[in-house]
């Protein structure tokens, strides 16, 4: 069982270059997140997206955009990095956002650097 | 706003004790709560989970939930340098809402 996979583990762009960090689970989870995680700040919720075909906005969205693809994939995309977005990003997912026992299950992350 | 605070640390304490996290949170209304461990270049992995007010056993680890207060712990007994690692605590605050995230308390189990 692969459970949430994430690519690319690691990513180095120049300030203003776009690209799509891509999510997958095979847990069959109908909810999936976004966060970022920098050094003492914990982890920041940027988009999630409660079942197929919603997005909402988290606690950090502006610079970002994503896309729940279909039941098993969702992505997260910069138009135009900015060195503010290095950080590292996990997606993860829970069963259902609609129950209280929300699990969360994180995919190994991806290390994003912008110069 | 909706906020979980802990410690930042580090809590240091000697192979063998017992190491005491704690975590407060802002909304009464909040339903389920969570402790995730995360070791240095790592995701972060759930250890224990409580929902209801009182202790909570496994191996180890204790989650203690008192609701009135506001206030959930971990405590993790004969401490071992391998719990050496960021403990993250996370709270449903009610209906269909993501968990939220303290900065987490960094331990470190001195052998």
């Amino acid at each position: 069982n692969a459970g949430v996979t994430q690519t690319p583990k690691f990513q180095v762009l120049k300030t203003g270059q776009s690209m799509t960090l891509q999510c997958a689970q095979d847990m069959n989870h109908n909810s999936m997140y976004w966060y970022r995680q920098d050094p003492g700040m914990g982890l920041r919720l940027i988009y999630y997206s409660a079942s197929e075909g919603t997005t909402d906005k988290g606690e950090v969205p502006n610079g970002y955009n994503v896309s729940r693809l279909n039941k098993r994939e969702f992505s997260l995309r910069l138009e135009s990095a900015a060195p503010s977005q290095t950080s590292v990003y996990f997606c993860a997912s829970t069963p259902s956002i609609f129950s209280g026992a929300n699990v969360l299950t994180f995919g190994a992350g991806s290390r994003l650097t912008v110069l | 706003q909706k906020e979980v605070e802990q410690n930042s640390g580090p809590l240091s304490v000697p192979e063998g004790a017992i190491a005491s996290l704690n975590c407060t949170y802002s909304d009464r209304v909040s339903q389920s709560f969570f402790w995730y461990r995360q070791y240095s270049g790592k995701s972060p992995e759930l250890i224990m989970s409580i929902y209801s007010n009182g202790d909570k056993e496994d191996g180890r680890f204790t989650a203690q939930l008192n609701k009135a207060s506001q206030y959930v712990s971990l405590l993790i007994r004969d401490s071992q340098p391998s719990d050496s690692a960021t403990y993250l605590c996370a709270v449903n605050m009610g209906g269909n809402t993501p968990l939220v995230f303290g900065k987490g308390t960094r331990l470190s189990v001195i052998a």
